[in-house]
């Protein structure tokens, strides 16, 4: 059982690049989201999806975009890098809440080291 | 917005020995999850214990377990007989019931001596 996968793991990008960062999961979850982590700081919100088709905002979306074409897929796309996106990338998922034991808990991706010079 | 606090960036415990992680959050929903998890060097976030608030009873997982004081909005983990493994950043965690953003803490760095 893979969880969530997250591709690639780490990627030096010139200022004003393009990339996409990948996440699959394999758990039919529903939830799917992208948080970014700065040096020494806690997890902070980039966009999330209750399911394909859907997406919205989180606390830090500002130059990125997300797609959720299907239940598995979510990436993320950078589309002009700045050096203030230097960051760790994390990919979550999870269930529905619907009462059953740990329907509402997380599953994280491994994580993705993107530097921006 | 809610806002999740923890309020001690280090802290130092001596292999076996007990240590409790503080976390505040603010909040004016009455059904919520907290959550601790745990980041070891490899990176990977590990869910370490999850609390609903409208359990009183406080959470429990093997060593680590958790004090819950909904009025004061304070949720702690303590981890007792600590091991080395246990070396990490802790983060703590909130979401509302149906709610689709957890929101994390600062993160508190866990060093176990021998």
């Amino acid at each position: 059982n893979a969880g969530v996968t997250q591709t690639p793991k780490f990627r030096i990008l010139k200022i004003g690049q393009s990339m996409t960062l990948q996440c699959t999961q394999d758990m039919n979850h529903n939830y799917m989201y992208w948080y970014r982590q700065d040096p020494g700081m806690g997890l902070k919100l980039i966009y999330y999806s209750v399911g394909a088709g859907i997406t919205d905002k989180g606390e830090v979306p500002n130059g990125y975009n997300v797609s959720r074409s299907t239940t598995e897929d979510f990436p993320l796309r950078l589309e002009l890098a700045a050096p203030s996106q230097t960051s760790v990338y994390f990919c979550a998922s999870r269930n529905r809440d619907r009462g059953i034991a740990g329907a509402n808990v997380l599953t994280f991706g491994a994580g993705s080291r993107l530097t921006v010079l | 917005a809610q806002t999740v606090t923890q309020s001690q960036p280090e802290m130092s415990v001596q292999e076996a020995e007990t240590v409790t992680l503080s976390c505040t959050y603010d909040t004016s929903e009455s059904d919520y999850y907290l959550f601790w998890y745990k980041q070891p060097p490899s990176r990977q976030m590990i869910l370490v214990i999850r609390q609903e608030a409208y359990k009183q009873q406080n959470a429990t997982e093997n060593r680590f377990s958790v004090n819950f004081q909904k009025a004061a909005k304070s949720f702690s983990l303590k981890i007792s007989d600590s091991q080395l493994g246990d070396a990490a950043m802790y983060f703590c965690a909130y979401r509302r019931n149906a709610g689709n953003m957890l929101t994390f803490g600062g993160g508190t760095r866990l060093m176990v001596k021998p």
